[in-house]
């Protein structure tokens, strides 16, 4: 597509609930990436793909994060037993190949996620 | 930890002066980038700076990257209505180099 792609835009959920947000990147980006972004800060960095492979996912809060690329393009981050603090803009970004050593990343327009 | 610091976290100037704010990482950084998100938005792409020294313009702003590479700053010159916004300094770490490590922000308002 011609941008990044995030689905839903919006999503309120209860505390205790499952979660999945989905990226679609730019067509032909090998790169993806998934930030959180808390009112007030910069995007924190949770986990990025190369290919289908998850590359780095030393940014994840703990193992009630999840995030799969099983084709490498589209992506869905998974939260499971959703708690209050998890609520944020979760980010998706996409760049053409992070080998080339120029990893300048497009981002898609987030998905707000409030837990209730 | 890694960590990319900002300053100032807020900066108010009236149309027309002049803006800067600083990015410092804890380590050498291979390259460093700028983004801008405006209210309501998504961060955006503005200027990647590798080289060590490297000075990088873009019609009124000047990016520069430190001799060490361990920090950079972001200059505007006659600030306008459509510089508000919150600018981030970002630089990869870990052994992967993928992990793009973003500051906390400057979020620059310009009075009219």
């Amino acid at each position: 597509g011609a941008g990044v792609s995030q689905t839903p835009s919006n999503k309120v959920t209860e505390k205790g609930k499952y979660v999945e947000l989905r990226c679609d990147p730019i067509s032909g980006h090998t790169a993806l990436y998934w930030y959180r972004q808390s009112l007030g800060q910069g995007p924190e960095f949770l986990i990025y793909f190369q290919g289908t492979g998850a590359a780095d996912d030393s940014g994840l809060p703990n193992d009630r994060f999840f995030a799969v690329r099983p084709e490498g393009s589209v992506s869905t981050l998974k939260i499971q037993r959703t708690e209050r603090g998890d609520s944020a803009v979760y980010l998706c970004a996409s760049s053409l190949d992070r080998t080339s050593g120029a990893n300048v990343l497009t981002f898609g327009a987030g998905s707000r996620l409030t837990v209730l | 930890g890694q960590q990319v610091m900002q300053i100032p976290q807020y900066q108010h100037v009236q149309e027309g002066e002049d803006f800067t704010t600083y990015c410092n990482s804890s380590t050498t950084l291979s390259n460093i980038q700028w983004y801008k998100q405006r209210p309501g938005g998504h961060p955006v792409f503005l200027i990647q700076l590798v080289k060590s020294g490297e000075v990088k313009k873009q019609k009124r702003l000047t990016f520069q990257f430190g001799e060490a590479k361990k920090n950079s700053s972001l200059h505007i010159t006659a600030t306008q209505t459509t510089d508000v916004g919150t600018y981030f300094c970002a630089g990869p770490y870990g052994g992967s180099q993928g992990n793009l490590i973003f500051g906390k922000g400057t979020k620059l308002s310009v009075k009219p």
